[in-house]
């Protein structure tokens, strides 16, 4: 079965700080995705990728980064965290326009 | 841009009631439309696909399409306590692989 892991699947970051949220993926999909959560917003889509070493904005790139070092992983940055960048935050990955497999999460809280 | 909007944001049906979910999109080309279920504290999961004008039938669920209307449904028949959940939309158009996702439906199913 397809499977998306993401680590850690919680965090604690203080105003300012570095964030590194990963993701790895086994499904040889060449599409993946960042996405946030908030209630009362849905998904919205932060950055993407379809082939490795290329990362493409989302919606909502602002204040993110993303690398796609390999087929497998691909990160999200916060670089300069910000309360406002408290979400849950979940990874996909999929093939074109199939389905999309989703990661269960990292639940990121900056204080 | 794209624009997906759900309806209604929160529904309350009884077990063995009919739930029925709807979702308008923006773009005309669109051509790949996706309902996601996402329980408590887990990351979504598809639930079903439909690429074509018309009903589409998997056990107690129906997807309905009508591209003219720019509308997309989603019925579930019998519902059950466990079919609990927040429901999203998700709109494709050919050759974009960014998916748009509509702000989901909570449904609750009461015994």
């Amino acid at each position: 079965e397809a499977a998306v892991t993401q680590s850690p699947r919680s965090k604690v970051a203080v105003t300012g700080g570095k964030v590194t949220l990963s993701c790895h993926q086994t499904n040889n999909h060449d599409y993946m995705y960042w996405y946030r959560q908030d209630t009362g917003h849905g998904l919205r889509l932060i950055h993407y990728s379809y082939v490795a070493d290329s990362t493409e904005k989302g919606d909502i790139p602002d204040g993110y980064k993303a690398s796609r070092p390999s087929q497998e992983n691909f990160s999200l940055i916060l670089e300069l965290a910000s309360l406002s960048q408290t979400a849950v935050y979940f990874c996909a990955s999929s093939e074109s326009s199939y389905e999309q497999y989703f990661g269960p999460g990292t639940r990121l809280t900056v204080l | 841009q794209q624009k997906v909007q759900q309806s209604p944001e929160s529904l309350i049906v009884p077990e063995g009631g009919m739930a029925s979910l709807n979702c308008t999109f923006s773009d005309r080309n669109s051509q790949y439309f996706w309902w996601y279920r996402q329980h408590s504290g887990e990351g979504p999961k598809a639930l079903m696909s439909i690429f074509s004008n018309g009903d589409k039938k998997e056990g107690r669920f129906t997807a309905h399409l009508n591209k003219a209307s720019l509308h997309v449904s989603l019925h579930i028949k019998d519902s059950q306590p466990s079919d609990s959940a927040l429901y999203f939309c998700a709109v494709l158009s050919g050759g974009n692989y960014k998916p748009t996702f509509g702000k989901g439906t909570s449904l609750v199913v009461h015994p």
